[in-house]
Protein backbone atom coordinates (compact mmCIF):
# COMPACT_ATOMS: atom_id res chain seq x y z
CA UNK A 1 0.00 0.00 0.00
CA UNK A 2 0.61 3.54 0.02
CA UNK A 3 3.37 5.02 2.35
CA UNK A 4 3.16 8.55 4.17
CA UNK A 5 5.92 10.16 5.42
CA UNK A 6 6.50 13.12 7.42
CA UNK A 7 9.18 14.76 8.54
CA UNK A 8 10.31 16.24 10.82
CA UNK A 9 9.13 13.91 13.48
CA UNK A 10 9.34 16.61 16.31
CA UNK A 11 10.14 20.35 15.85
CA UNK A 12 10.37 22.80 18.94
CA UNK A 13 10.74 26.70 18.28
CA UNK A 14 10.21 30.02 19.79
CA UNK A 15 7.08 31.93 19.17
CA UNK A 16 7.70 34.28 15.54
CA UNK A 17 9.52 31.74 14.14
CA UNK A 18 8.50 30.35 10.97
CA UNK A 19 8.63 26.44 9.95
CA UNK A 20 7.96 23.99 6.96
CA UNK A 21 6.86 20.30 7.54
CA UNK A 22 6.93 18.03 5.02
CA UNK A 23 4.65 15.01 3.52
CA UNK A 24 6.09 12.41 0.92
CA UNK A 25 3.61 9.86 -0.36
CA UNK A 26 4.65 6.99 -2.51
CA UNK A 27 2.20 6.80 -5.08
CA UNK A 28 -0.39 9.04 -7.00
CA UNK A 29 -3.70 10.26 -4.85
CA UNK A 30 -6.80 11.92 -5.51
CA UNK A 31 -6.99 13.82 -2.49
CA UNK A 32 -4.24 15.22 0.00
CA UNK A 33 -5.69 16.72 3.70
CA UNK A 34 -3.45 18.58 6.35
CA UNK A 35 -5.12 18.03 9.99
CA UNK A 36 -3.71 20.04 13.02
CA UNK A 37 -4.59 18.07 16.17
CA UNK A 38 -4.85 20.19 19.16
CA UNK A 39 -3.78 18.96 22.80
CA UNK A 40 -7.74 17.79 23.07
CA UNK A 41 -7.28 15.35 20.25
CA UNK A 42 -9.56 17.48 18.04
CA UNK A 43 -8.44 17.13 13.89
CA UNK A 44 -8.94 20.38 12.93
CA UNK A 45 -9.31 20.63 8.66
CA UNK A 46 -6.31 22.59 7.34
CA UNK A 47 -6.01 22.12 3.88
CA UNK A 48 -7.46 20.30 0.70
CA UNK A 49 -4.72 20.17 -1.50
CA UNK A 50 -4.16 17.50 -4.12
CA UNK A 51 -2.15 19.56 -5.75
CA UNK A 52 -1.29 23.56 -5.92
CA UNK A 53 -0.87 26.32 -3.58
CA UNK A 54 -3.65 27.59 -1.02
CA UNK A 55 -3.16 29.78 1.92
CA UNK A 56 -5.11 30.73 5.03
CA UNK A 57 -3.61 33.51 7.51
CA UNK A 58 -0.33 32.39 8.74
CA UNK A 59 -0.81 29.18 7.07
CA UNK A 60 0.07 27.98 3.73
CA UNK A 61 0.51 24.61 1.49
CA UNK A 62 2.18 23.14 -1.45
CA UNK A 63 1.53 20.21 -2.96
CA UNK A 64 3.61 18.94 -5.91
CA UNK A 65 1.70 15.62 -7.13
CA UNK A 66 4.21 14.85 -9.82
CA UNK A 67 6.76 14.28 -7.60
CA UNK A 68 4.98 13.01 -4.63
CA UNK A 69 4.84 15.62 -2.15
CA UNK A 70 3.09 18.61 0.01
CA UNK A 71 4.64 21.10 2.24
CA UNK A 72 3.08 23.31 5.57
CA UNK A 73 4.16 26.21 6.21
CA UNK A 74 3.53 28.00 9.42
CA UNK A 75 4.46 31.87 9.58
CA UNK A 76 5.03 33.96 13.14
CA UNK A 77 4.28 31.03 14.90
CA UNK A 78 1.78 31.46 17.54
CA UNK A 79 1.46 29.10 21.36
CA UNK A 80 -1.80 27.98 19.99
CA UNK A 81 0.15 26.62 16.89
CA UNK A 82 1.32 23.86 19.34
CA UNK A 83 0.29 20.28 18.40
CA UNK A 84 0.28 17.43 16.08
CA UNK A 85 0.24 18.22 12.20
CA UNK A 86 -0.99 15.44 10.34
CA UNK A 87 -0.78 14.97 6.41
CA UNK A 88 -3.30 12.30 5.04
CA UNK A 89 -3.51 10.89 1.25
CA UNK A 90 -6.65 8.95 -0.62
CA UNK A 91 -4.83 6.69 -3.06
CA UNK A 92 -5.61 7.24 -6.93
CA UNK A 93 -5.63 2.96 -6.93
CA UNK A 94 -8.18 3.02 -4.34
CA UNK A 95 -11.93 2.95 -5.67
CA UNK A 96 -12.84 3.79 -1.89
CA UNK A 97 -12.90 7.33 -0.48
CA UNK A 98 -10.37 6.18 2.51
CA UNK A 99 -7.43 8.42 3.22
CA UNK A 100 -3.87 7.19 4.65
CA UNK A 101 -2.57 9.37 7.63
CA UNK A 102 0.92 9.62 7.99
CA UNK A 103 3.04 9.66 11.19
CA UNK A 104 2.53 13.39 11.81
CA UNK A 105 4.80 16.32 13.23
CA UNK A 106 4.64 17.38 16.93
CA UNK A 107 5.03 20.88 16.81
CA UNK A 108 5.76 22.51 20.26
CA UNK A 109 5.54 27.19 19.97
CA UNK A 110 7.82 27.99 23.59
CA UNK A 111 6.58 31.35 24.39
CA UNK B 1 -20.61 23.62 7.77
CA UNK B 2 -19.55 19.89 8.34
CA UNK B 3 -19.63 19.78 11.67
CA UNK B 4 -18.88 16.09 13.29
CA UNK B 5 -19.84 15.14 16.69
CA UNK B 6 -19.18 12.34 18.95
CA UNK B 7 -21.08 10.81 22.09
CA UNK B 8 -19.36 10.43 24.65
CA UNK B 9 -16.35 12.25 24.60
CA UNK B 10 -14.85 9.91 26.94
CA UNK B 11 -16.26 6.83 28.95
CA UNK B 12 -15.05 4.49 31.85
CA UNK B 13 -15.73 0.54 31.57
CA UNK B 14 -15.35 -2.71 33.04
CA UNK B 15 -13.79 -5.54 31.61
CA UNK B 16 -16.71 -7.48 30.06
CA UNK B 17 -19.07 -4.85 29.29
CA UNK B 18 -19.68 -2.93 25.72
CA UNK B 19 -19.62 0.58 24.72
CA UNK B 20 -21.51 2.43 22.64
CA UNK B 21 -20.22 5.06 20.71
CA UNK B 22 -22.08 7.32 17.96
CA UNK B 23 -20.81 9.83 15.16
CA UNK B 24 -23.44 12.13 14.04
CA UNK B 25 -22.94 14.75 10.99
CA UNK B 26 -24.64 17.82 12.28
CA UNK B 27 -25.54 19.93 9.10
CA UNK B 28 -24.69 17.74 6.44
CA UNK B 29 -25.24 14.15 5.33
CA UNK B 30 -22.85 11.57 5.30
CA UNK B 31 -23.28 8.28 3.04
CA UNK B 32 -19.96 7.00 4.44
CA UNK B 33 -18.47 7.90 8.01
CA UNK B 34 -15.04 6.27 9.02
CA UNK B 35 -13.39 4.73 12.16
CA UNK B 36 -10.81 5.50 13.32
CA UNK B 37 -8.29 4.36 16.45
CA UNK B 38 -5.62 6.12 17.92
CA UNK B 39 -2.66 5.36 20.74
CA UNK B 40 -0.71 7.58 22.72
CA UNK B 41 1.57 9.77 20.44
CA UNK B 42 0.75 7.14 17.39
CA UNK B 43 -1.47 8.12 13.83
CA UNK B 44 -4.82 7.66 13.23
CA UNK B 45 -5.38 4.03 12.07
CA UNK B 46 -8.21 3.24 10.29
CA UNK B 47 -10.82 0.75 11.28
CA UNK B 48 -13.90 0.31 8.90
CA UNK B 49 -15.50 1.99 6.68
CA UNK B 50 -19.27 2.82 7.89
CA UNK B 51 -22.13 3.05 4.74
CA UNK B 52 -25.33 3.74 5.17
CA UNK B 53 -27.72 0.86 4.77
CA UNK B 54 -24.84 -1.37 3.52
CA UNK B 55 -22.57 -3.39 5.84
CA UNK B 56 -19.22 -1.85 6.92
CA UNK B 57 -15.78 -2.79 5.64
CA UNK B 58 -13.24 -3.89 7.91
CA UNK B 59 -9.84 -3.33 7.83
CA UNK B 60 -7.30 -5.78 8.19
CA UNK B 61 -6.37 -7.12 11.07
CA UNK B 62 -9.31 -5.46 12.52
CA UNK B 63 -11.83 -7.97 14.13
CA UNK B 64 -15.57 -7.28 13.26
CA UNK B 65 -17.44 -9.10 16.30
CA UNK B 66 -15.10 -7.44 18.77
CA UNK B 67 -16.37 -3.45 16.80
CA UNK B 68 -19.45 -3.55 15.56
CA UNK B 69 -20.85 -0.59 13.26
CA UNK B 70 -24.18 0.74 12.16
CA UNK B 71 -24.97 2.97 10.08
CA UNK B 72 -28.27 3.48 10.71
CA UNK B 73 -28.79 6.88 8.73
CA UNK B 74 -27.39 9.74 6.45
CA UNK B 75 -26.08 11.12 9.96
CA UNK B 76 -26.01 8.93 12.42
CA UNK B 77 -22.94 5.83 12.37
CA UNK B 78 -22.55 4.08 15.52
CA UNK B 79 -19.33 1.62 16.98
CA UNK B 80 -19.89 -0.47 19.63
CA UNK B 81 -17.21 -2.25 21.04
CA UNK B 82 -18.41 -5.80 22.48
CA UNK B 83 -17.02 -7.28 25.52
CA UNK B 84 -14.25 -4.69 26.14
CA UNK B 85 -10.87 -5.79 27.83
CA UNK B 86 -7.84 -3.22 28.44
CA UNK B 87 -6.45 -3.51 25.29
CA UNK B 88 -9.41 -1.97 23.72
CA UNK B 89 -8.52 1.39 25.73
CA UNK B 90 -7.64 3.79 23.38
CA UNK B 91 -9.00 7.13 21.70
CA UNK B 92 -11.66 6.40 18.90
CA UNK B 93 -12.37 8.99 16.39
CA UNK B 94 -15.15 8.90 13.71
CA UNK B 95 -15.12 11.26 10.54
CA UNK B 96 -17.67 11.77 7.68
CA UNK B 97 -17.08 12.20 3.99
CA UNK B 98 -18.75 15.16 2.65
CA UNK B 99 -19.53 13.51 -1.09
CA UNK B 100 -18.60 14.61 -4.04
CA UNK B 101 -17.68 18.31 -4.67
CA UNK B 102 -18.44 20.95 -1.74
CA UNK B 103 -19.15 24.78 -1.45
CA UNK B 104 -15.09 24.60 -0.04
CA UNK B 105 -14.39 23.69 -3.28
CA UNK B 106 -12.87 20.20 -2.06
CA UNK B 107 -14.04 16.84 -3.29
CA UNK B 108 -14.77 14.01 -0.81
CA UNK B 109 -13.63 15.67 2.31
CA UNK B 110 -13.40 14.24 5.44
CA UNK B 111 -14.63 16.44 8.69
CA UNK B 112 -13.29 14.68 12.24
CA UNK B 113 -15.48 14.21 15.43
CA UNK B 114 -14.04 15.36 18.33
CA UNK B 115 -13.22 11.61 19.60
CA UNK B 116 -13.88 9.67 22.32
CA UNK B 117 -11.55 8.19 25.29
CA UNK B 118 -11.97 4.76 26.01
CA UNK B 119 -10.69 3.41 29.60
CA UNK B 120 -11.35 -0.17 30.18
CA UNK B 121 -10.95 -0.90 33.49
Amino acid sequence: GIQVEQSPPDLILQEGANSTLRCNFSDSVNNLQWFHQNPWGQLINLFYIPSGTKQNGRLSATTVATERYSLLYISSSQTTDSGVYFCAVAPSYSSASKIIFGSGTRLSIRP
Amino acid sequence: GAVVSQHPSWVICKSGTSVKIECRSLDFQATTMFWYRQFPKQSLMLMATSNEGSKATYEQGVEKDKFLINHASLTLSTLTVTSAHPEDSSFYICSARVRGLNTRNSYNEQFFGPGTRLTVL
